[in-house]
This record gives C-alpha cells, structure tokens and sequence, in this order.
C-alpha cells in the first residue's frame, strides 16, 4: 500500500538557522498538508497546497514558513530561521481529490537548540 | 475558525469493556469527521470516519456517531484489547478541506 514519506526522521538545529522538512505525498494525491504537533499537544495545521499554490494557511504559518512543490513529486516546508517554538513534529499529508481521507506521513522531528 | 474539544483526556478501561470518547465542534459549515489513532511516536492513522449525511458507522469493534444538531460525535471501542492503547484524537474538516484536532485522549487497557 502506497504511504506518505518524509525526510529526514529528526532534525536538529540551531536557532536562527534555516531548515527544509521533505515529504513525498502518495503518487495520485493532488492535495498536501502540512501540520505540527509539539509534544504532548493536538495536531495542528499550518497549511494546505493545491494546483501548486496554497489553499489555506493557519495564523502559525508567518513570513518565516514556506512551502513548494519543486517537482512532481517532493513537497517540502521550509523555515527561515528558526526558533525554539518551532520544536514539534512535523506532519506532511497528501490527499486523493474528491475524497475526504488525509494520509499522514510518519512525521519529522525538529529540535531547535 | 472551527473548534474541536474532545473528553476525556486520560481514559482507562479493563481489557473486555467499552470505551467512549467524545467531541464537539463549533462550525456547523463542518461536514467530514475522522477519528485517528496515534501510538507513541508513531504517525496518525485513520481509524474510522463519518460525513454530515450519516448519523452512525460501524466497523467491527468500533463505531462512531454524529449528531449534527447539537454538533458532537463520538468513538465507541467495544471489546477492548490491550493492543486499543493508544492517543485519539477527533477531527473535524469543512469546506476548506483542513481539519482542526481535538486536544487527544489516552486510553489505556488494562490487562
């Protein structure tokens, strides 16, 4: 069964720095997501990505987030420059247009130091 | 935006007995609702789900069911095993195709 992959498992960096999260949604998905979960807490979304442009985007996702589909495969999130409240795991998801059902890949951990 | 809350946060049963985890939600424009389920470091997995056009749906040992009027669904596990341990977390998804979690619940079979 096809799955939602994501680079690297654990990330860790300094603060200030840049940090580029990658997924690979499942092949015939058109929709992708981001969201986090800082430990112990509820998934939260940060933004959606649809006919290579963003959907919707939550308050968290600021100037410092970005996402792009560089080809037709990898969908990444970066961050600019980093901070200590951006430790969370990491959640890409893809999803099969018109279905409901989100895929979620098995996370990225960032440790911001 | 919507808002999900869900209770209980911590849930214990005894192997064999049911579980019940319940939610709300705040935009009644909300009309897709999947529960996951989450083991420790593990990713979320869908679970079971159920649209605005259904009040009920079961699948073996789980069912969900919707009340739209007063905008709550709830988990139901049955015959709960030890491998049932897990974090749940509810969801809700409008028309904007992005779901809003609820805070999760803990549950924990006793063997």
């Amino acid at each position: 069964e096809p799955e939602v992959t994501q680079t690297p498992s654990h990330q860790v960096t300094q603060m200030g720095q840049e940090v580029i999260l990658r997924c690979v949604p499942i092949s015939n998905h058109l929709y992708f997501y981001w969201y986090r979960q800082i430990l112990g807490q509820k998934v939260e979304f940060l933004v959606s990505f649809y006919n290579n442009e963003i959907s919707e985007k939550s308050e968290i996702f600021d100037d410092q987030f970005s996402v792009e589909r560089p080809d037709g495969s990898n969908f990444t999130l970066k961050i600019r420059s980093t901070k200590l409240e951006d430790s969370a795991m990491y959640f890409c998801a893809s999803r099969q247009v018109p279905y409901n059902e989100q895929f979620f890949g098995p996370g990225t951990r960032l440790t911001v130091l | 935006g919507e808002n999900v809350e869900q209770h209980p946060s911590t849930l214990s049963v005894q192997e064999g007995d049911s579980a019940v985890i319940k939610c709300t939600y705040s935009d009644s424009a909300s009309n897709y609702f999947p529960w996951y389920k989450q083991e420790l470091g593990k990713r979320p997995q869908l679970i079971i789900d159920i649209r605005s056009n259904v009040g009920e749906k079961k699948d073996q040992r789980i069912a969900v069911t919707l009340n739209k009027t007063a905008k709550h669904f709830s988990l139901h596990i049955t015959e709960t095993q030890p491998e049932d341990s897990a974090v749940y977390f509810c969801a809700a998804e409008g028309n904007d195709y992005k779901l809003s979690f609820g805070a999760g619940t803990t549950v924990t079979v006793r063997a």
